[in-house]
C-alpha cells in the first residue's frame, strides 16, 4: 500500500532555532501534500497545502513566514519551523494524495513530535 | 465552511460490546467521508471510507454508511476487542478543490477486558 514517511520522528530544539521536517511519499507520486498540526488530545488542524513546483497555500491564522513549506519534487515536501518557540511544540503530521489515483484518499505520515525548550 | 461533528469521548466499553460513534457533517456538494484511527503512539490510519450516498465502508469489523439525508456517517462495530482501543476521527474531503481533509474532534475508545 501507499506509504508516507516523516523524518525525524521526534526532535527537541532550543528556542530561536529552526527545525526542518521532511515528508516523503515512498511508493507513489504526490502533487499535493498537506501539513497538519495536532495538539495533545485534540484533532488535527490543517496548516497548509503543499503544491509541487508552486507556493504553498496556508490556512487562515498560520504564519507563512514562520512555517516555511517547500515541495521541490513529487515525492518530497518539507516544513521548516523558523525561530521556534515553546508554543510551537506540537505533533506535526503530513499527508499525501496519490497523483495517479482517482479518489480523494490521503495517506498519512507517522508524525513528528517537536519539543521546543 | 465544511465541518465535522462527532460525539465526545472517552467511550468506555467492555470487550464484545457493541460500538457506535456518531458523526455528522456539514458540507456543500457530495464530499467523501472517512474514518481514521490513531493507536497510541502511532500515526493516523485509514479505517474505512465512502465516496457517495448510501455507500457502506467496512474494514476489520467496523462499518459506516454514508447517509446523505441525515448528513451522517456513524461508525459501528458489533463486538469490540481490547485491541480496538484508540482514538477515532471522522473526516470529510470535498469533491472539488484542494480536497484537504476536515476532521472531527476525535473520540477516544477504551475497551476493557
Amino acid at each position: 500500500g501507499a506509504v508516507v514517511s516523516q523524518h525525524p520522528s521526534w526532535v527537541i530544539c532550543k528556542s530561536g532555532t529552526s527545525v526542518k521536517i521532511e515528508c516523503r511519499s515512498l511508493d507513489f507520486q504526490a502533487t499535493t501534500m498537506f501539513w497538519y498540526r495536532q495538539f495533545p488530545k485534540q484533532s488535527l488542524m490543517l496548516m497548509a497545502t503543499s503544491n509541487e513546483g508552486s507556493k504553498a497555500t496556508y490556512e487562515q491564522g498560520v504564519e507563512k513566514d514562520k512555517f516555511l513549506i517547500n515541495h521541490a519534487s513529487l515525492t518530497l515536501s518539507t516544513l521548516t519551523v523558523t525561530s521556534a518557540h515553546p508554543e510551537d511544540s506540537s505533533f506535526y503530521i503530513c499527508s499525501a494524495r496519490d497523483s495517479g489515483g482517482a479518489g480523494s484518499e490521503q495517506y498519512f505520515g507517522p508524525g513528528t513530535r517537536l519539543t521546543v525548550t | 465552511g465544511d465541518s465535522v461533528t462527532q460525539m465526545e469521548g472517552p467511550v468506555t466499553l467492555s470487550e464484545e460490546a457493541f460500538l457506535t460513534i456518531n458523526c455528522t457533517y456539514t458540507a456543500t456538494g457530495y464530499p467523501s467521508l472517512f474514518w481514521y484511527v490513531q493507536y497510541p503512539g502511532e500515526g493516523l490510519q485509514l479505517l474505512l471510507k465512502a465516496t457517495k450516498a448510501d455507500d457502506k465502508g467496512s474494514n476489520k469489523g467496523f462499518e459506516a454508511t454514508y447517509r446523505k439525508e441525515t448528513t451522517s456517517f456513524h461508525l459501528e462495530k458489533g463486538s469490540v476487542q481490547v485491541s480496538d482501543s484508540a482514538v477515532y476521527f471522522c473526516a470529510l474531503s470535498p469533491s472539488t478543490g484542494r480536497r484537504a481533509l476536515t476532521f472531527g474532534s476525535g473520540t477516544r475508545l477504551q475497551v476493557q477486558p
